[in-house]
C-alpha cells in the first residue's frame, strides 16, 4: 500500500515550452504532497508543499509563477513548469504522506531536460 | 531547505568492508529516514529511527541516533558491489502535512 505515481518519468521539451509532472496517490487519499527538485549529484531540495483544495506553500528562492502547483483532487498534484529553460533541467520528486501513520512514500521522479 | 551535512561526501570501500556515513542536522526532530538512491533513479526508504530511539538495526544496516548532538550515523557491514549508491539522511518533524528535509548525501562506491 501507500503507492504514489509519478508520470511522465522522462520528458524533453524545447526552451519557452511548459511541461506538467502529476503526482498520484494510489491507494490513499493526500491532503499534502510534496515538490522536490534535484540536481546532478546534489541533494533533494524541498520546493513546495501541496495542499488539496488550497494555495501550494513555496521554499525560499522558488518563483511559485514558475512553478505552478495545482492539488484539485486528494489523489492529485500537478507541478506545471512555465516557460521553461535550460536551468529548470533537473529530476523533480513527489512525495505524499498517507494521513495514518506519517510515513513518507516517493514517486519514482521526473527526468525533466529543457533543450 | 536542507537540514545539514552529511559526512562523508563521498567513500570509495572494498566488498565486504563496512560502511559508516554521519549525518547532521539543525532543528528538533520527530524522526529521521535513510535513503538510497542509485544514479538517476527514485528513492529507497531504508531506515528509520525516532527521536526516543538510540539505535536500530535492519539487515546489514544499524542506525543510531544522538539528539543531543543532533546526529545520526547509517551503518552497512559487509558491503557489496550492489550497495554502491547515493545514501541520504532525511529529517521529519512527525507532524502530519511537514515534509521532510534531506541531508546532502554520501555517494558510496562499492568495488569489487
Amino acid at each position: 500500500g501507500a503507492v504514489v505515481s509519478q508520470h511522465p518519468s522522462r520528458v524533453i521539451c524545447k526552451s519557452g515550452t511548459s511541461v506538467k509532472i502529476e503526482c498520484r496517490s494510489l491507494d490513499f487519499q493526500a491532503t499534502t504532497m510534496f515538490w522536490y527538485r534535484q540536481f546532478p549529484k546534489q541533494s533533494l531540495m524541498l520546493m513546495a508543499t501541496s495542499n488539496e483544495g488550497s494555495k501550494a506553500t513555496y521554499e525560499q528562492g522558488v518563483e511559485k509563477d514558475k512553478f505552478l502547483i495545482n492539488h484539485a483532487s486528494l489523489t492529485l498534484s500537478t507541478l506545471t513548469v512555465t516557460s521553461a529553460h535550460p536551468e529548470d533541467s533537473s529530476f523533480y520528486i513527489c512525495s505524499a504522506s498517507p494521513p495514518v501513520n506519517y510515513g513518507y512514500t516517493f514517486g519514482s521522479g521526473t527526468r525533466l531536460t529543457v533543450v | 531547505s536542507q537540514q545539514g551535512e552529511e559526512d562523508p561526501q563521498a567513500l570509495s570501500i572494498q566488498e565486504g568492508e563496512n560502511a559508516t556515513m554521519n549525518c547532521s542536522y539543525k532543528t528538533s526532530i520527530n524522526n529521521l529516514q535513510w535513503y538510497r538512491q542509485n544514479s538517476g533513479r527514485g528513492l529507497v526508504h531504508l531506515i528509520l529511527i525516532r527521536s526516543n530511539e538510540r539505535e536500530k538495526h535492519s539487515g546489514r544496516l544499524r542506525v543510531t541516533l544522538d539528539t543531543s548532538k543532533k546526529s545520526s550515523s547509517l551503518l552497512i557491514t559487509a558491503s557489496r558491489a550492489a550497495d554502491t549508491a547515493s545514501y541520504f539522511c532525511a529529517t521529519g518533524a512527525g507532524q502530519a502535512g511537514t515534509a521532510l528535509i534531506f541531508g546532502k548525501g554520501t555517494t558510496l562506491s562499492v568495488s569489487s
